[in-house]
């Protein structure tokens, strides 16, 4: 099992729909995640981190369920710039600093 | 400011070669971290500079891998006797802290023939 694992997608969803992903991650033991947006053959961006209470930006809503070990991401009112992969963050603090990356999923915005 | 920067952005080698790619990590950033990225995967972690440091090498998949940094600023990660499977973007990305927003470099997509 992946220790970090995200829905591949492609979600493919029409301009001003609502959207929401998921990230499940396996080690309890993990402490600090995020959000990240890549576009096609760019690197990285941070989108938003997450915290335990759940934070907002803008159109952005992040939540953190620790009992089930997922994270969530809710885009409302999408936009066609919105189209790109996100990827699920997750860094576990053991003897080191850990950061683990999921797969993305890739989000596809049409007119 | 100037971000993070890699070098080259491309290296086509031959198998067997020794090839280095380079970091320049934003000035004062304390954290540096090399990850390599195949084609529809997420980045995957190869290692992480705390300073001169390497706190986690976990991450390298054998010992033809190596990194270093020896001031606390610029990275060099070191392949030898590459192989095929080795292509792919190799990203660097630095950050003030270990807990803190990373700040990824373009890249350098290697292609091992």
């Amino acid at each position: 099992r992946k220790e970090v694992e995200q829905d591949p997608g492609p979600f493919n969803v029409p301009e001003g729909a609502t959207v929401a992903f998921n990230c499940t991650y396996s080690n309890s033991a993990s402490q600090s995640f995020f959000w990240y947006r890549q576009d096609c053959r760019k690197e990285p961006k941070l989108l938003m981190s997450v915290y335990s209470s759940g934070n907002e930006d803008g159109r952005f809503t992040a939540q953190l369920n620790r009992a089930s070990q997922y994270i969530s991401l809710l885009i409302r009112d999408s936009k066609l710039s919105d189209s790109a992969t996100y990827l699920c963050v997750v860094n576990v603090y053991s003897s080191a600093s850990k950061i683990i990356f999921g797969s993305g999923t890739r989000l596809s915005i049409r007119p | 400011g100037a971000g993070v920067s890699q070098t080259p952005s491309n290296k086509v080698t031959e198998k067997g070669k020794y090839v280095e790619l380079r970091c320049d990590p934003i000035s004062g950033h304390t954290a540096l971290y090399w990850y390599r990225q195949s084609l529809g995967q997420g980045p995957e972690f190869l290692i992480y500079f705390q300073g001169t440091g390497a706190a986690d090498d976990s991450g390298l998949p054998n010992d033809r891998f190596f990194a270093v940094r020896p001031e606390g600023s610029v990275s060099t990660l070191k392949i030898q006797r590459t192989e095929r499977g080795d292509s792919a973007v190799y990203l660097c990305a630095s950050s003030p802290g270990t807990n803190n927003e990373q700040f990824f470099g373009p890249g350098t997509r290697l292609t091992v023939l």
